[in-house]
Parts: structure tokens; sequence; C-alpha cells
């Protein structure tokens, strides 16, 4: 079954500190990988995406994700953390190139402590 | 490029009323996206557009949901004799479905509570 799965409910980091939001995905074919962040009473916001080329991929906010084929994951990186970047973080994944419908993991909560 | 917009941002209605939702997409994007959202998950995949054609719906839709986008512009989604289960954050999507520009945009949802 194709899926993303996000094994952590919630990351806790320390402003300045470097911080890692684990995405695994599960798909056949090449996938197509998305990061987005939701904000309270917020729509979701798109962060930064990887179709095709370099493994490492930049975004908004400073973020970053490094897709790794073999392992079949793809995190979100910052090498420095935000006390504004606390929220809920999305992976998500196109399966069909047709509908092109995103298929999100479960969601992380990233708290950046001051 | 003023976003996607969602009305109402929150419903309270009782159970067994109609509801009914709009979304208006960003102006040029081609393609429209309905998702739910219930507490503590991500969205889930509920139908979408190609212009004015609805292409595809989940089997999350049960027959009491309705959808469309007249003239490929906005879209409404509508939900009949609700239920508490229907209580959740209905989001809407869209994009241009052009190269390798797959992101969907989202509007900040609906937020629908069944009494």
């Amino acid at each position: 079954a194709q899926s993303v799965a996000q094994p952590e409910d919630q990351v806790n980091v320390a402003e300045g500190n470097p911080l890692t939001v684990k995405c695994t995905y599960s798909v056949s074919g090449n996938p197509y990988l998305f990061w987005y962040v939701q904000y309270p009473n917020r729509g979701l916001q798109f962060l930064l995406k990887y179709i095709t080329g370099d493994n490492l991929v930049k975004g908004s906010y400073g973020f970053e994700a490094e897709f790794n084929k073999s392992q079949t994951s793809f995190h979100l990186k910052k090498p420095s953390a935000l006390v504004s970047d606390s929220a809920l973080y999305f992976c998500a994944i196109i399966m069909d190139t047709g509908r092109r419908a995103l298929t999100f993991g479960s969601g992380t909560r990233l708290q950046v402590q001051p | 490029d003023t976003g996607v917009s969602q009305n109402p941002r929150h419903k309270i209605t009782k159970r067994g009323q109609n509801v009914t939702f709009r979304c208006d997409p960003i102006s040029e994007h081609n393609r429209l996206y309905w998702y739910r959202q219930t507490l503590g998950q991500g969205p889930e995949f509920l139908t979408y557009f190609q212009n004015e054609a609805q292409l595809e719906k989940s089997r999350l839709l049960s027959d009491r949901f309705s959808a469309e986008r007249p003239k490929g512009s906005f879209s409404t989604l509508e939900i009949q004799r609700t239920e508490q289960g229907d209580s959740a954050m209905y989001l809407c999507a869209s994009s241009y479905t052009s190269g390798d520009s797959y992101e969907q945009y989202f509007g900040p949802g609906t937020r629908l509570t069944v009494t």
C-alpha cells in the first residue's frame, strides 16, 4: 500500500538549535513529496516540494528537506529554529500524477522553546 | 493573487440540517480540491475538479455530500442531513496543472460542528 508516515507526534527543540521533522513514504514509482505547515486558525501553507533533481530542496522560511531514495525518507530540516516555527507540520505525497491529490501524514507538532 | 478563500469560516448546525460551504480558488488555477481534516489527523482527499468537471470522488464522500463547480470558478460543497460524524474542518485547495507545479494552495478552511 502507498502511504506516508510521520513517526513523531511532537518534536521539541530549543531556539537556535537545528531541527529535523521526519517523514518516510511508501509508493510505487517515482514519489512526489511535499511539506506543509499549519498554524492555528490558518490553512495549510506550502513549504517545499521534491519532484525530481537535486536531493536537497530548499523552501520557504529557511526550511529545507532531503530526499533519500534508499531510505524512502524526506526529512524536513532547518539549521536554526525560531520560536515562530512552532506549528503543525505535514508531509504529503502524490501517488497518482493524474489526479494529483495529496495524501498526508498524520502530522508532527513542532515546539520551539525560547 | 488574493489566495484561496472559504466561507463561512465556522458553521454550527443541528443534526439533520443541510449545510453548504463555498470555496473561491486562486483565479488562474484550473484544479480545485476538497479535503476533510479531523482533529489530530492529516487532511483526507474528498473530491476534485478540473475546470467545471468533477473528475473523482473519494469513497469517504457519501451520497449525502455533493460538490459543484459551475463555470469552473468557485465551488460549493453541500452536506445533506448532517450527522455528528461530519464534524470536521473542510479544506479547499487549488492548483494549476502545468509542468511540475504540483503544489496546492489551501484556504483557511470551514470548521463544521454538528450538535
